[in-house]
This record gives C-alpha cells, structure tokens and sequence, in this order.
C-alpha cells in the first residue's frame, strides 16, 4: 500500500538541530524527497534521497535514510526562524512517476 | 523564465459551475501531475500524465477530468463544481526522480 507519516508538529529553539521524521510503506520507492512550504506559498524542494543510500548531507541539512525500517529523517542544523514552515516526506512510487506526501511536519523555531 | 505556470491563482465558483484549470511547463517533462491541498492532510494526488495523449486516475479522481494532447499543457477540468473541491490545486511536472518541479497553485473557493 502508499502510506507516508510524519509527525505533525515540532518546536525548536533558534540555534538547535531539527529532527522531523518520516515512515513510509513501499519498499520500492526509487527517491524519498523532503519539500518545504511557507505560509501560501507553493512547494519548494529541499533535498532528495535515492533508495541506494543511506546518509546524504547538504549545507545545513542531512538526511538519513533506513530502508529495513523504511524510516527518513531530516535534520536541519543550527536551526533559524525562517526554517519556520511545514515539511513534506513524499517517496516516490515506480510507475507513473507520482509523489505520495505524507500529512506534513509543522515546525516552529522559537527564538 | 522556466518553470510551471498556473493559472488563475485565485477563483471563486458558484455550485455547479465548471472550470478549467491551466498548467503548463516548459522544460520538456514527461510526466506531469495535479494534486490537491486540503488542511492536515497533505497532498493528495488527481491525476496524472506519462506523456502526451496517456493520463490516468490518482487517489481522488472524482469530479475532475483532464487531458494531455500536448507535452506542455495538462488543464484540469472542474466539471461540477462542489464546496468539497474548495482547495489548493498544484501542478506538479518532471523528467525522473531528481526533477520535480511544483506550480505555485491555484486556490479555489467554491460556494
């Protein structure tokens, strides 16, 4: 079945690590992507994962990928107020090309 | 400037009427998609596009048709409209697993 989830809210301190994580069901998803989304605004890509990897880093952000227990998870290092949105896991399914998101992440950096 | 363009941004529809609503890219994607944005449920897929003249059903198809007869175009059509499909519609293109590339929505109020 297609079934992604995360947790719905987080609230850091500016300056510490975010950690929001994801569990997704199908174990033959090709990418594991996480998205951002300010208030009224579209989707923006943050970074992705292909399923061969376990760890991939980029500037401030390291996502982890554990495919025995289908799990992903972002970290954002030094967290600031503008990382305030709501955070997207999406994999994607093999035929078709299409995205399943799981319900988003709300995260609050309180300074 | 390349990308995916959406149109209208915004639009409000009376009970019962049909619209139509215009996605289109310029980056030569095959694949293209339209999802929706409800409150605490994350996006939920429409339809979807493989290439030019091949389209099929996403999670909540129904009430919403579309067509593919070009590579660059993909409209959504609102047949009838319902105060259940007030929502934010994306448009989403790409080529592979590293390319997707969301619209900026449309935000649709039906009454």
């Amino acid at each position: 079945g297609e079934d992604v989830e995360q947790s719905l809210f987080l609230s850091v301190r500016e300056g510490d690590s975010s950690v929001i994580n994801c569990t997704y069901t199908d174990s033959s998803s090709t990418y594991l992507y996480w998205y951002k989304q300010e208030p009224g605004a579209g989707l923006q890509l943050l970074t992705y994962i292909f399923s061969n990897m376990d760890m991939k880093q980029d500037q401030r952000l390291t996502v982890l990928l554990n495919k025995k227990d289908k799990h992903l998870s972002l970290r954002i290092a030094d967290t600031q107020t503008g990382d305030s949105a709501i955070y997207f896991c999406a994999e994607l399914m093999e035929y078709g090309n299409k995205l399943v998101f799981g319900a988003g992440t709300i995260l609050r950096v309180k300074s | 400037n390349a990308g995916v363009t959406q149109t209208p941004k915004f639009q409000v529809l009376k009970t019962g009427q049909s619209m139509t609503l215009q996605c289109a890219q310029d980056m030569n994607h095959e694949y293209m998609s339209w999802y929706r944005q409800d409150p605490g449920m994350g996006l939920r897929l429409i339809h979807y596009s493989v290439g030019a003249g091949i389209t099929d059903q996403g999670e909540v198809p129904n009430g919403y048709n579309v067509s593919r007869s070009t590579t660059e175009d993909f409209p959504l059509r609102l047949l009838s409209a319902a105060p259940s499909q007030t929502s934010v519609y994306f448009c989403a293109s790409s080529y592979g697993g590293e390319g997707y590339t969301f619209g900026s929505g449309t935000r649709l109020t039906v009454v």
